[in-house]
Order: C-alpha cells, then structure tokens, then sequence
C-alpha cells in the first residue's frame, strides 16, 4: 500500500480565501483522523472519523473549518474563509479499529494563508 | 480525561551520548502506549509500542518498558546518533472508539 496519501503537500492562499484539504487513507483502516501542527500549539486532533462517521469534532476550532468523508476512501477538511493564524501543518492520519492499533500518518499539508 | 506529559525539550546530546525522555500518561484502565518519531519535514511514524504493563516496546535502539505502577512509559537509548535528530511523540490510545492522543513533543538535536 501507498500510505497515507494527502494533497497538496504545500498550499498558498490569500486570507478569505476557500482552501480544501485531501486525503486518502490506507486500504482497509477504519479510523481516519485531522490532526493540525504549529510550533505554538504542537499537535491538536480536531476530528476523527470511524467507517465515514464523524465520532468526535470537538478539537475544530471554529465554524469556519469543516470535514468530510463521503467514503472509505476519501476525506476533506475545508477551511472557508481562510485567516493567517490558519497557517500550519495539517496532518491525515488512518488506523485500523482496536486500542492497539497505531496510526499511521501523511506526509502532510503546509498552508500558509497570507 | 486521557492525557500524556513529556518532557517538552529542546533536548541537545553529544553522539554516543545515553538519551532519556520521559513520558507520564493519565487514563482510565489499560491503555496502548506508543512512541513517534517525526524527521524534519515530514510526518510522524510509529517507533515503537506496548500494549499491556511490563511490556518493553524496541526498535532501532529505542526501549520504552509500560510502568503501570508509575503511569510512565520513558524512551531511552544507549548510544544515540547524529540520525537520532527529530521530535519524538509520546501517545496513548484506550478503548475502541477513542482517539490516539499525543505528548507535546520532545525535540532531539545530537551534535558530533
């Protein structure tokens, strides 16, 4: 398998602008999780899904952020309007089901909203 | 709630140099405890793990033993390397539906 798969791995928008995050988990995971990265506030989970259903988005910061997941296969994470202190590494990252299982990660998106 | 604490760094050795971070986690019942490592400019992977108390999760060098009596589980190496250099993450995951949950990350610089 490929791994994880996010895209675009860099992204530049202007403030106010739409920006749609992707990503691909592996084939065959249950769990799919957003993480967000900043030197500020390390890593924050803010949604995870469980067979396409959001099970807990209480780490999304506001309404301006949304997620999907319309199958197995694919996620979103959108971010409108966009603001700079939007700017960070958004991480996806899928599992399969059991307290055991670890996570395994993407490479990454990096946004920067200017 | 389930929370896990990590010396917060930056941690600087001197190669070959003996590497400990600690890592104290809150949980109810047993949970899975894990070690990432994340390389510059890329995402986290797994390093090693345990999944019930006195197990010793190994890899590359890397020893983490799960100390229920303690609620630790401390990442250690004997030798470490210039290579070693990444932020290392402490994590927990308990129960099926939960999420992983992670430490702040530790950052490990090793000088020649």
């Amino acid at each position: 398998d490929a791994g994880v798969i996010q895209s675009p791995r860099h992204e530049v928008t202007e403030m106010g602008q739409e920006v749609t995050l992707r990503c691909k988990p592996i084939s065959g995971h249950d769990y799919l999780f957003w993480y967000r990265q900043t030197m500020m506030r390390g890593l924050e989970l803010l949604i995870y899904f469980n067979n396409n259903v959001p099970i807990d988005d209480s780490g999304m910061p506001e309404d301006r952020f949304s997620a999907k997941m319309p199958n197995a296969s694919f996620s979103t994470l959108k971010i409108q309007p966009s603001e700079p202190r939007d700017s960070a590494v958004y991480f996806c990252a899928s599992s399969l089901d059991g307290e055991t299982a670890e996570a395994f990660f993407g490479q990454g998106t990096r946004l920067t909203v200017v | 709630g389930n929370s896990v604490t990590q010396m917060e760094g930056p941690v600087t050795l001197s190669e070959e140099a003996f590497l400990t971070i600690n890592c104290t986690y809150t949980a109810t019942g047993y949970p899975s405890l894990f070690w990432y490592v994340q390389y510059p400019g890329e995402g986290l992977q797994l390093l090693l793990k345990a999944t019930k108390a006195d197990d010793k999760g190994s890899n590359k060098g890397f020893e983490a033993t799960y100390r229920k009596e303690t609620t630790s589980f401390h990442l250690e190496k004997g030798s470490v390397q210039v290579s070693d250099s990444a932020v290392y993450f402490c994590a927990l995951r308990r129960g099926s539906y939960d999420k992983v949950i992670f430490g702040p990350g530790t950052s490990l610089s090793v000088i020649p």
